[in-house]
């Protein structure tokens, strides 16, 4: 029961910026929007997360509608390392409570970064 | 981010014996503990949340009695895989999350299980 909407897969030339879209038309105002990437046969890492400002970190930046609908996530300058299956997923975020919601996967998109 | 630890990263086991997952987190404190199940060229599919010192809920569908989950401290949590069959082999994956961390869930290598 994934709350959100991502492509099935994606190529990406190497060296260019990667745009992962995201639809979550039913985010709740308590909801934050997270990215994971998961690299064959590896747990998933943590990218970024947002809940309504554009963030950017040192791995990607997350731009999010102003009606918190659909995200993008951009990879500045993808590499062959960048090649996963990147999951968005919506979680409520209860900071400073032990009441953490949990993270429910959808099928990802699979990014093929080429040469 | 944060260092979240599983071992063992893989192991085999015959039918019908147990085998024990555990995950540590190794740089703060993880309140909530979390384990998913994969199979091959499927989504991570939630098998249970586990809070420190209390037991351990579980998602519809999951077998309590069959998959033991403990949380004993705020640093380790086991999963045990009891009397298991060839259909249980999986890539198992935990996670972990603190409210220090602002929530953000952190996820182990994984452990794959094969069942012969």
């Amino acid at each position: 029961d994934a709350k959100t909407t991502q492509p099935p897969s994606m190529d990406c030339a190497e060296g260019r910026a990667a745009n992962l879209p995201c639809n979550h038309s039913t985010i709740s105002g308590n909801e934050y929007v997270y990215w994971y990437r998961q690299i064959h046969s590896q747990g998933p890492q943590y990218i970024i997360h947002g809940l309504k400002n554009n963030e950017t970190n040192e791995m990607a930046s997350l731009i999010i509608t102003e009606d918190r609908k659909s995200s993008t996530l951009i990879l500045p300058h993808a590499t062959l390392r960048d090649t996963a299956v990147y999951y968005c997923i919506v979680r409520a975020d209860l900071h400073g409570s032990s009441n953490t919601g949990k993270l429910i996967f959808g099928q990802g998109t699979t990014l093929q970064v080429k040469p | 981010g944060a260092v979240v630890s599983q071992h063992p990263s893989w192991v085999i086991c015959k039918s019908g014996t147990s085998v024990k997952i555990e995950c540590r987190s190794l740089d703060f404190q993880a309140t909530t503990m979390f384990w998913y199940r994969q199979f091959p060229k499927q989504s991570l599919m939630l098998m249970a949340t586990s809070n420190e010192g209390s037991k351990a809920t579980y998602e519809q569908g999951v077998e309590k009695d069959k998959f033991l989950i403990n949380h004993a401290s705020l640093t380790l949590s086991t999963l045990t895989v009891t009397s298991a069959h060839p259909e249980d082999s999986s890539f198992y994956i935990c996670s972990a999350s603190t409210p220090n961390s602002g929530n953000t869930i952190y996820f182990g290598e994984g452990s794959w299980l094969t069942v012969v």
